[in-house]
């Protein structure tokens, strides 16, 4: 069964600091990847996802994520952070094997002081 | 893009009554859609697969008699919620995928908030 872990699950930063949330997943196939965030009060956003081809995928809002086969890693980066990425973050995988179904991640929640 | 919609976005409800949302995929067809549920500050649990056509599937430890689903049509699935409890109280998320585009991802509704009073 493919699980999703997140390591850390609150992170606070200060603005124009950098960002790296950790993602590994368990599953032995082949995967796709996501992130998306979620903004207080509000519904799931895609942020990124990785399908194949080139291992760095950029996304919005600055964001960007590099998938680590042997790894099995898909780690979120931003360079500088801003007080408008507070948010928590989902990391999230699906596979067709396993009829597209997307599991997710505990979250992280990030705090970006102003 | 492929839009998903839920109905409605917030319900209250009594306890013992049951509540139905409604999951639709607004420009494409999918004979799979699935059911979340987030509660407060933790992350999207996995309920159910909807299968149009057919019984849905549920995840270990979901109670299918209490969260019914049917997928009467290729764009509208249903979760009800029978005889609420507070404990229930929860946000209810769904998505769908646009298989004949041959997408990898799920688009996910905005959910819908149930209170149970």
């Amino acid at each position: 069964a493919q699980s999703v872990s997140q390591h850390n699950h609150h992170v606070i930063l200060s603005e124009a600091a950098s960002l790296e949330l950790g993602c590994n997943y368990s599953y032995g196939g082949t995967v796709n990847l996501f992130w998306y965030v979620q903004y207080p009060g509000q519904h799931l956003q895609l942020l990124l996802k990785y399908f194949s081809g080139d291992p760095l995928v950029k996304g919005i809002k600055g964001f960007e994520a590099e998938f680590i086969k042997s790894k099995f890693s898909f780690n979120l980066r931003k360079p500088s952070v801003q007080w408008s990425d507070t948010a928590e973050y989902f990391c999230a995988v699906n596979a067709r094997t396993g009829g597209f179904k997307t599991i997710f991640g505990a979250g992280t929640r990030l705090f970006v002081k102003a | 893009g492929a839009v998903v919609s839920q109905h409605p976005s917030w319900v209250i409800c009594k306890s013992g009554t049951s509540v139905k949302i409604e999951c639709r995929s607004l420009d494409f067809q999918a004979t799979t859609m699935f059911w979340y549920r987030q509660f407060p500050k933790q992350s999207l649990m996995l309920m159910a697969t909807s299968n149009e056509g057919s019984k849905a599937t549920y995840e270990q430890g979901v109670e299918k008699d209490k969260f019914l689903i049917n997928h009467a049509s290729l764009t509208l699935s249903t979760l009800t919620v029978t005889s609420a409890h507070p404990e229930d109280s929860s946000f209810y998320i769904c998505s769908a995928r646009d298989e004949l585009a041959g997408a990898y991802e799920q688009y996910f509704g905005p959910g819908t908030r149930l209170t149970v009073t």
